[in-house]
């Protein structure tokens, strides 16, 4: 069966240093994937999704990149984190489009700038 | 930009009630789905129904759809106290293959 893992759960970084937060999934091959941002008390915003390997499309501009280093690695990426920066970050996969199937979540990593 | 609209932003209720929250949006659509997330936890996909599709079932779920209206809505029958989560509801995006549009949630908290 397919598994996700998202690590780490929880992060306290100071203000201007880096970021990496590591996804991958097993049990399928070529999935897409999906780096979400949730906000306390709201829904989910896109940040990046990939259809392959080294394919990022960026869906909102900001002070976060996305690396697709294998098929089933996804890492999210910063050189100097901001205090907006802090919040609920969630992987996400997918076979196939979302406007036909639907999306496997990880645990999530909650981050936060001090 | 926010397309799926959860109401009521919080409920709360007694175990053993049935529990319903609606969900409306903007444009066209393809599909919908549901999905629970425990405080603090990532995302559990419910249920996704098809633009074609007026209701669909899984367990002591229940979704309907309305293209009409533009609105669906999502049953818990028998509530449990374990179901108590936020859900949301999330619809496929026009212009993107691979984005969802997501509502805010409902909180729903099960009183034992």
């Amino acid at each position: 069966s397919q598994t996700i893992h998202q690590w780490p759960a929880t992060l306290v970084q100071p203000v201007g240093s880096p970021l990496s937060l590591e996804c991958t999934v097993e049990g399928t091959s070529n999935p897409n994937l999906y780096w979400y941002r949730q906000a306390a008390g709201r829904g989910l915003q896109l940040l990046f999704y990939s259809v392959g390997i080294g394919q990022i499309s960026s869906e909102v501009p900001q002070n976060l990149s996305a690396s697709r280093p294998q098929d089933r690695q996804f890492i999210l990426s910063s050189k100097k984190l901001l205090l907006s920066d802090s919040g609920f970050y969630l992987c996400a996969w997918s076979v196939g489009a979302l406007r036909d199937t639907e999306a496997f979540f990880g645990q999530g990593t909650r981050l936060t700038v001090v | 930009s926010q397309q799926g609209e959860e109401d009521p932003q919080a409920l709360s209720i007694q175990e053993g009630e049935n529990a319903t929250m609606n969900c409306s949006y903007k444009t066209s659509i393809n599909n919908l789905q549901w999905y629970r997330q425990n405080s603090g936890r990532g995302l559990v996909h419910l249920i996704l129904i098809r633009s074609n599709e007026r209701e669909k079932h899984s367990g002591r779920l229940r979704v309907t759809l309305d293209t009409s209206k533009k609105s669906s809505s999502l049953l818990i029958t028998a509530s449990r106290a374990a179901d108590t989560a936020s859900y949301f509801c999330a619809t496929d995006a026009r212009n993107s293959n691979y984005q969802l549009i997501w509502g805010a949630g409902t909180k729903l908290i099960i009183k034992p």
